[in-house]
């Protein structure tokens, strides 16, 4: 079955590293998606794994998979204000759609 | 950069009444996507289209929904006769191919009074 767990809540200081996390349970996700939602906005690809990866770099973005426990993770270093916003983990578990997790709100106090 | 488009960004309309929601999706892309978010919560999938016809679709989408890419290059989402619990933020995404990245459109909100 597809189900993807986030935790709902992170406070971070603005300079300071933000990891968010997720867990899913598909194991046949050919990629792993951080999408990027701000206020009241669409969502933004942010990044992707694909799952023979453990590990993806791009910017102030780290990607973390660890696919034997089914665990994703995001790290965004040098967290800034621009950076509030709700980050959905996402897996595909097949060609034709994506299942969410419930987002992660990252609030960047100054 | 290319990008998905929808209109109209927000719409009111009377229960029972009937309302289609457009997307542009972008143009090489050929698989085609409409998902939901009720307020607050968490971003469901409703259907994907790919070679014109529905590939799959979730438990929400009922007789009540249908999709339609009538040219080349808009697609659409009609709820015929609409509730109250329809009231949400649809997005519209598309991708070159399965299992690839998906670009989403900034949503169109629909409230149903």
């Amino acid at each position: 079955g597809e189900d993807v767990e986030q935790s709902l809540f992170l406070s971070v200081r603005e300079g300071d590293s933000s990891v968010i996390n997720c867990t899913y349970t598909d194991s046949s996700s050919t990629y792993l998606y951080w999408y990027k939602q701000e206020p009241g906005a669409g969502l933004q690809l942010l990044t992707y794994i694909f799952s023979n990866m453990d590990m993806k770099q791009d910017q102030r973005l780290t990607v973390l998979l660890n696919k034997k426990d089914k665990h994703l993770s995001l790290r965004i270093a040098d967290t800034q204000t621009g950076d509030s916003a709700i980050y959905f983990c996402a897996e595909n578990p097949n060609d034709y759609k994506l299942s969410f997790g419930a987002g992660t709100t990252v609030t960047v106090r100054a | 950069e290319p990008e998905v488009t929808q209109t109209p960004s927000h719409q009111v309309t009377q229960m029972g009444q009937e309302v289609i929601l457009r997307c542009v999706p972008i143009s090489n892309h050929l698989y085609f996507y409409w998902y939901r978010q009720i307020l607050g919560q968490k971003v469901e999938f409703l259907v994907s289209f790919y070679n014109n016809e529905i590939s799959e679709k979730s438990e929400i989408f009922d007789d009540q929904f249908s999709v339609e890419r009538p040219d080349g290059s808009n697609f659409t989402l009609k709820i015929r006769s609409t509730k109250l619990e329809d009231s949400a933020m649809y997005f519209c995404a598309s991708s070159f191919r399965g299992r690839v990245e998906q670009f989403f459109g900034p949503g169109t909100r629909l409230t149903v009074l």
